[in-house]
């Protein structure tokens, strides 16, 4: 167990459906992370959260949002899904500062069919 | 475009020898991380090597920087079968809020 919570650990869901992902990150930790893995593109960074704000965006599309909450969980929401959304998403949490890793969840597997 | 580029993409040795990965970049660093991924599951940080730093150990890992080439290594010494997975480089780019994970290099240790 890593630390970071989140769940579900399978989703499977059909085209043009909203789906919600949520990631607790480990105890401490400020920032929460969002990727998404598939295997073409991957490890593509989506978007970051520090204590409640968005610090940094990626290749987040517009179908797809996310936030911090005041406990500091995290939801990843994917609206209008596509069969190419189906992938692996990760979220990951670090302890402030530039140099520390980060802590990896265990996934939610989206298959959208 | 993915910041980091390993080499090889896929590695295949027998139990008990040295496996290297590289990792080439692209601009300026804060650090260099590697990462290790099972079949499907999350990833398992490894090691960070700060940019000032040319060589760190940690067990049966050895990371390498060379800031000048833009490129970082990862050994792993006495393979084993359970260091079977796939390998990561991730840069911390300057300036920026996070990691950007390379395409990884699949290893597989044979007993």
């Amino acid at each position: 167990d890593s630390g970071v919570t989140q769940t579900p650990k399978h989703l499977i869901t059909a085209t043009g459906q909203r789906v919600t992902l949520r990631c607790s990150p480990r105890s401490g930790d400020l920032s929460v992370y969002w990727y998404q893995q598939s295997l073409d593109q991957g490890l593509q960074f989506l978007i970051q959260y520090y204590n409640g704000e968005e610090r940094a965006k990626g290749n987040i599309l517009e179908r797809f949002s996310a936030q911090q909450f005041p406990d500091l969980h995290s939801e990843l929401n994917l609206s209008s899904l596509e069969l190419g959304d189906s992938a692996l998403y990760f979220c990951a949490s670090s302890t402030p500062g530039v140099n520390y890793g980060y802590t990896f969840g265990s996934g939610t597997r989206l298959t959208v069919v | 475009s993915q910041q980091g580029e390993e080499d090889p993409q896929a590695l295949s040795i027998q139990e008990g020898e040295n496996a290297t990965m590289n990792c080439s970049y692209k601009t300026s660093i804060n650090n260099l991380q590697w990462y290790r991924q099972n079949s499907g599951r999350g990833l398992v940080h490894l090691i960070l090597i700060r940019s000032n730093e040319r060589e760190k150990h940690s067990g049966r890992l050895r990371v390498t920087l060379d800031t000048s080439k833009k490129s970082s290594s990862l050994l792993i010494t006495a393979s084993r079968a359970a260091d079977t997975a796939s390998y990561f480089c991730a840069t911390a780019v300057q300036g920026a809020q996070k990691l950007v994970f390379g395409q990884g290099t699949r290893l597989t240790i044979n007993p």
